[in-house]
């Protein structure tokens, strides 16, 4: 089966400037989630979505962050304006659904806020 | 928020020698999943323990559950460079009913394993 798609790999962009990662999961996994993962730490869970309604954004920035699945498939996740602490690894997973089961993660986007 | 401490949080060794990683919590999680990383890539899932008490072994890796479902062990007989990785456990929580389970990482374990 394909894997999570996420793009792009890498972004580079100042401070105050406005970013979008996409994410698209495997076929049929209702569970999406997105984790940032600063450089040597464990990833942290900022959005988590069963189809396209959202399960948990405790942990979400929502001044600057936010985060949609549309139709309850693919998922973007937005950052604006960017400050230099959001530089970190962007991840998206997936998992089939209710309890949290096998997480299948994309490669994830580095962002790098200069 | 449930936290899961690991440690050590690095660890440099020979090949061939053994190791074992530790993560720890106050919490109690209904399951405990280990997770390897390698740069540039996601988490990879390597076990689930559910069972307090349980042991799951995985070629060389050795995975144990604590009795009170608070913490477990990763141990690793005989590294081999090709285990070097950032190595994170991963605490389940709230799934129960209509609720939906939530995953929390520890910070993480860097392996080396030199030649």
């Amino acid at each position: 089966e394909a894997g999570v798609a996420q793009s792009p790999r890498y972004k580079i962009i100042e401070k105050r400037q406005s970013v979008a990662f996409w994410c698209n999961p495997i076929s049929g996994h209702a569970t999406l989630y997105w984790y940032q993962q600063i450089l040597g730490q464990g990833p942290k869970l900022l959005i988590q979505f069963q189809n396209n309604g959202v399960v948990d954004d405790s942990q979400l920035p929502k001044d600057r962050f936010s985060a949609e699945r549309l139709k309850g498939v693919d998922s973007t996740l937005k950052i604006q304006p960017a400050k230099l602490e959001d530089s970190a690894v962007y991840l998206c997973a997936s998992s089939l659904g209710h309890a949290v089961g096998t997480l299948h993660f994309g490669n994830g986007t580095r962002l790098t806020v200069t | 928020t449930q936290l899961l401490e690991q440690s050590p949080q690095f660890l440099s060794i020979q090949e061939g020698e053994n190791l074992t990683v530790y993560c720890n919590s106050s919490s109690v999680f209904s399951s405990l999943q280990w997770y390897r990383q390698e740069p540039g890539e996601g988490p990879v899932l390597l076990v689930t323990v559910v069972t307090g008490g349980e042991v799951k072994k995985l070629k060389r890796l050795t995975f144990q559950f604590g009795d009170a479902r608070k913490d477990s062990s990763l141990h690793i007989t005989a590294a081999q460079p090709g285990d070097t990785g950032l190595y994170l456990c991963a605490g389940e929580y709230g799934a129960g009913g209509t609720s939906y389970g939530k995953l929390t990482f520890g910070q993480g374990t860097i392996l080396t394993v030199h030649p």
